[in-house]
């Protein structure tokens, strides 16, 4: 079976763009799970979506959006970027049952320059 | 709120010697606690995982952990370290909500010398 599979990997972008990311969870998972990962605050939750909605939302301004499609690939969106969006951004998939297990992908590398 | 605390943001072993990582935990209800494993350039890999039950919790690699509810704990550990198992690790807990919002400590990097 396939793993969570995420592009682009590398992404370079200027001050106020905007970028799109894309997660393909594995198949037969319904939920799609967004991290931000920086050297300075860690691995922080963004969102959760789980059947085209949002479930689970983290403390991050609303220039972070996301939405997930019928087949359960998702999407996440950054407007405006900042110096500080750069980051290392990871998706995770499960079946979407509570607490359970996530499977993540490799990552985005967003440089922000 | 849940949080999660990672004592120790770098450990050093020999290879063939004990490896103890910490993790204490925050949670004003029973937690769901779960140990990631992170290589250069690579996402997340699920190391082991406690839901309820059993104590002692096996997970893959060789390593295991072990929840102690009088201590927070839920120290991870592998009797014999192999140079393979140089990587960064995380410990995270599902926060008061469930579902899969993870609340993941800082990390602790692993070094592992011949």
């Amino acid at each position: 079976k396939a793993g969570v599979t995420q592009t682009p990997r590398y992404l370079i972008k200027t001050r106020g763009q905007q970028v799109t990311l894309s997660c393909s969870p594995i198949s037969g998972h319904r939920s799609v799970s967004w991290y931000q990962q920086t050297p300075g605050q860690g691995l922080q939750f963004l969102f959760e979506y789980f059947s085209e909605t949002q479930r689970n939302k983290g403390n991050f301004p609303g220039r972070f959006s996301g939405r997930q499609f019928s087949n359960s690939r998702s999407e996440m969106n950054v407007s405006t970027l900042e110096l500080g969006d750069s980051a290392l951004y990871l998706c995770a998939s499960s079946l979407g049952q509570e607490n359970g297990e996530q499977y993540f992908g490799p990552g985005t590398r967003l440089t922000v320059t | 709120a849940q949080s999660v605390t990672q004592l120790g943001s770098h450990v050093s072993v020999s290879e063939g010697a004990l490896v103890l990582l910490r993790c204490n935990y925050s949670s004003s209800v029973p937690p769901y606690l779960f140990w990631y494993v992170q290589y250069p350039n690579q996402g997340l890999q699920l190391l082991l995982k406690y839901t309820t039950g059993a104590t002692l919790v096996k997970g893959i690699n060789g390593f295991e952990a072990e929840f102690k509810k009088s201590e927070t704990s839920f120290h991870l550990t592998k009797p014999s370290a192999h140079m393979s198992d140089a990587a960064e690790y995380f410990c995270a807990v599902i926060s008061g909500g469930g579902y899969n919002k993870l609340i993941f400590g800082a990390g602790t990097r692993l070094a592992v010398h011949p």
